[in-house]
């Protein structure tokens, strides 16, 4: 089973300023990776598939990156309602497996 | 408008049974791969099991963790997917999500908004 190391476990950043949000596997899993956001009482969205391609209704400020082992999610200019968990999941081999998630708070 | 509803959770004791639904609506129900994945209390999220489409031959994964214990099937005239649940366990406590899976990818493009399962005597 591929482990998925999601980091830092809480971001602490103010609105209007950059986050940076990180994934790693501990084997190869290609591009195949996705990014969700849940926010208290909800369900995850997806936001991000396939490492880098936004899914539908996702703002540009949004946006992922990286392959194989290392990946990135990086939300530009935050947001009031950007404040949430976010999970990582490859989907590269059974079983799919998600990261710990990263909690983005408000500084 | 896609949306899933799950239903039928609710407080049940170790080693009895509860079935799960998800009714599917705003698409062709039988093109798509469903699964299932949940959220203990404060947790993260743990995929269940997924069941491929009939054009896929309509064949089943699980998670080690439930396997043998979990069966998911599906009703394509009804857009319904079941998730069956016996011999259930306290660490089986958690948010169910029913999940669509994206065409030809195991990722997950649409989220039911759950059913909690509480397993307590």
């Amino acid at each position: 089973e591929i482990v998925m190391t999601q980091s830092p476990a809480t971001l602490s950043v103010s609105p209007g300023e950059r986050a940076t949000l990180s994934c790693r596997a501990s084997q190869s899993v290609s591009s195949n990776l996705a990014w969700y956001q849940q926010k208290p009482g909800q369900a995850p969205r997806l936001l991000i598939y396939g490492a880098s391609t936004r899914a539908t209704g996702i703002p540009a400020r949004f946006s992922g990156s990286g392959s194989g082992t290392e990946f990135t999610l990086t939300i530009s200019s935050l947001q009031s309602e950007d404040f949430a968990v976010y999970y990582c999941q490859q989907y590269n081999n059974w079983p799919v497996t998600f990261g710990g998630g990263t909690k983005v708070e408000i500084k | 408008e896609v949306q899933l509803v799950e239903s039928g959770g609710g407080l049940v004791q170790p080693g009895r049974s509860l079935r799960l639904s998800c009714t599917a609506s705003g698409f062709t129900f039988g093109d798509y791969a469903m699964s299932w994945v949940r959220q203990a209390p404060g947790k993260g999220l743990e995929w269940v099991g997924f069941i491929r489409s009939k054009a896929y031959g309509g064949t089943t994964e699980y998670a080690a963790s439930v396997k043998g214990r979990f069966t998911i099937s599906r009703d394509d005239s009804k857009s319904i997917a079941y998730l069956q649940m016996n011999s259930l366990k306290t660490e089986d406590t958690a948010v169910y999500y029913c999940t669509r899976v994206m065409r030809g990818r195991y990722y997950f493009d649409y989220w039911g908004q759950g059913t909690l399962v509480t397993v307590s005597s």
